[in-house]
């Protein structure tokens, strides 16, 4: 299976300033014949379900405000929230959907205000 | 307005089993491949499951082939999971995602259903 590893585990950002959080995957997760990255983003909210924010590895999902942003290819990637605000605290999940039939998560990044 | 509303989560001895259930509205269901993804008590998410629009093809986690069977009812817009054999590391909330149009990233969740194995 393909492993997902995030980090930092948790972050602390003033509101206003640009929370970065990574995720790195065992193997590739661009297909070759369509260059594309099978990398997704998630929001979790205490008590909530995950809510879809980035696929494709850099587009948004409609309704996503647009300080949130992700980027990279291949086996590295980011996702940016520009200019933190008090909604965004939250833990953040990359998912790869390179391999359909087992598809992986990354362990969670916690996003707190400072 | 797409909703998913599971159901089923219970208290459940080792060994047990159980199934759980996902009514789904708001889109057209036989069209989209459906997910169950689960996350144990202030752990992360694990996906659990796929099955195709029409049910032909289901997959599974390493952690649950062989005790877990996914299937679906498109006369009824349902989702379900059959859980033989449950563990305590099968203790989690279990949640109902349907895929986005066949590229298998969740584009809606359900609030979740508990289950909890525990004698």
């Amino acid at each position: 299976d393909i492993v997902m590893t995030q980090s930092p585990d948790s972050l602390a950002v003033s509101l206003g300033e640009r929370a970065t959080i990574n995720c790195k995957s065992s193997q590739s997760v661009l297909y070759s014949s369509n260059n594309k990255n099978y990398l997704a983003w998630y929001q979790q909210k205490p008590g909530q379900p995950p809510k879809l924010l980035i696929y494709w590895a850099s587009t948004r999902e409609s309704g996503v405000p647009d300080r949130f942003s992700g980027s990279g290819s291949g086996t590295d990637f980011t996702l940016t929230i520009s200019s933190l605000q008090a909604e965004d605290v939250a833990v953040y999940y990359c998912q790869q959907y390179y391999s359909t039939r087992a598809l992986t998560f990354g362990g969670g990044t916690k996003v707190e205000i400072k | 307005e797409v909703q998913l509303v599971e159901s089923g989560g219970v208290v459940v001895q080792p060994g047990g089993s159980l199934r759980l259930s996902c009514a789904a509205s708001g889109f057209t269901f036989d069209d989209y491949a459906m997910h169950w993804v689960r996350q144990a008590p202030g752990k992360g998410l694990e996906w659990v499951s796929l099955i195709s629009w029409d049910g032909g093809s289901t997959y599974y986690a390493d952690s649950v082939k062989g005790r877990f069977t996914i299937s679906r009812d498109n006369s009824k817009n349902s989702l379900y999971l059959q859980m033989n054999s449950l563990r305590a590391e099968d203790t989690a909330l279990y949640y109902c995602a349907k895929d986005n149009g066949g590229d298998c990233y969740f584009d809606y969740w359900g609030q979740g259903t508990l289950v909890t194995v525990s004698s």
